[in-house]
């Protein structure tokens, strides 16, 4: 298995403009999570899906994040309009038990 | 007060030292306790994980928790070079795959050869 796969790897954008981020978990795995890491923040859950369904969306900042997954191979996380304090890393997950697969995450600069 | 705090280091050690990585934490309803490693420009991976109080071993690495006084730790013995990494503790209130983690912010280590 390819792993958990995220697109796109480097992401450089202006503010104000619409960012998508891209995931697609490994296959049979039946949760998807979405998190974002700073340095002064850590590793923070913004949102998980359990069978294509959002569980738990109390860690996206505002409303300018949304997540959708639509079937159980793709999901996205969209920012907008993205804003300079948006930068992170963003990383999405899957796991089927246990442990969570981490994909190599999103880099996000937002000028 | 954070419900996870880690010193972020740095930890510098030389090759073969044993390294001690820890993590207090403040809702007892935590259950479950991971440590994750993670390379430079890598997502994390899962190295270790505990349910409640003990310890548990596996080759040089060695997870300990203390639910009395809310604090866990990772042991590395004989620290290779490759170790070197991030190491963050993660911590849950439930098991099996519905758990939400809440992370520490992560210890620097490196290992000089």
């Amino acid at each position: 298995d390819a792993g958990v796969i995220q697109s796109p790897r480097h992401e450089v954008t202006e503010m104000g403009q619409e960012v998508t981020l891209r995931c697609k978990p490994i296959s049979g795995h039946d949760y998807l999570f979405w998190y974002r890491q700073t340095m002064m923040r850590g590793l923070e859950l913004l949102i998980y899906f359990n069978n294509n369904v959002p569980i738990d969306d109390s860690g996206m900042p505002e409303d300018r994040f949304s997540a959708k997954m639509p079937n159980a191979s793709f999901s996205t996380l969209k920012i907008q309009p993205s804003e300079p304090r948006d930068s992170a890393v963003y990383f999405c997950a899957s796991s089927l038990r246990w442990t969570q697969y981490f994909g190599p995450g999103t880099r996000l600069l937002v000028l | 007060q954070k419900e996870v705090e880690q010193d972020p280091g740095p930890l510098s050690v030389p090759e073969g030292a044993i390294v001690s990585l820890n993590c207090t934490y403040s809702n007892s309803a935590f259950q479950y306790f991971m440590w994750y490693r993670q390379y430079s420009r890598k997502g994390p991976e899962l190295l270790m994980y505990t349910y409640s109080s003990g310890n548990k071993e596996d080759g040089r690495f060695t997870a300990q928790v203390d639910k009395s006084s809310k604090y866990i730790s990772l042991f590395i013995r004989d620290s290779q070079p490759s170790d070197s990494a991030t190491y963050l503790c993660a911590m849950s209130r439930s098991g099996g795959s519905n758990y939400k983690l809440t992370f520490g912010k992560g210890t620097l280590l490196t290992v000089n050869p």
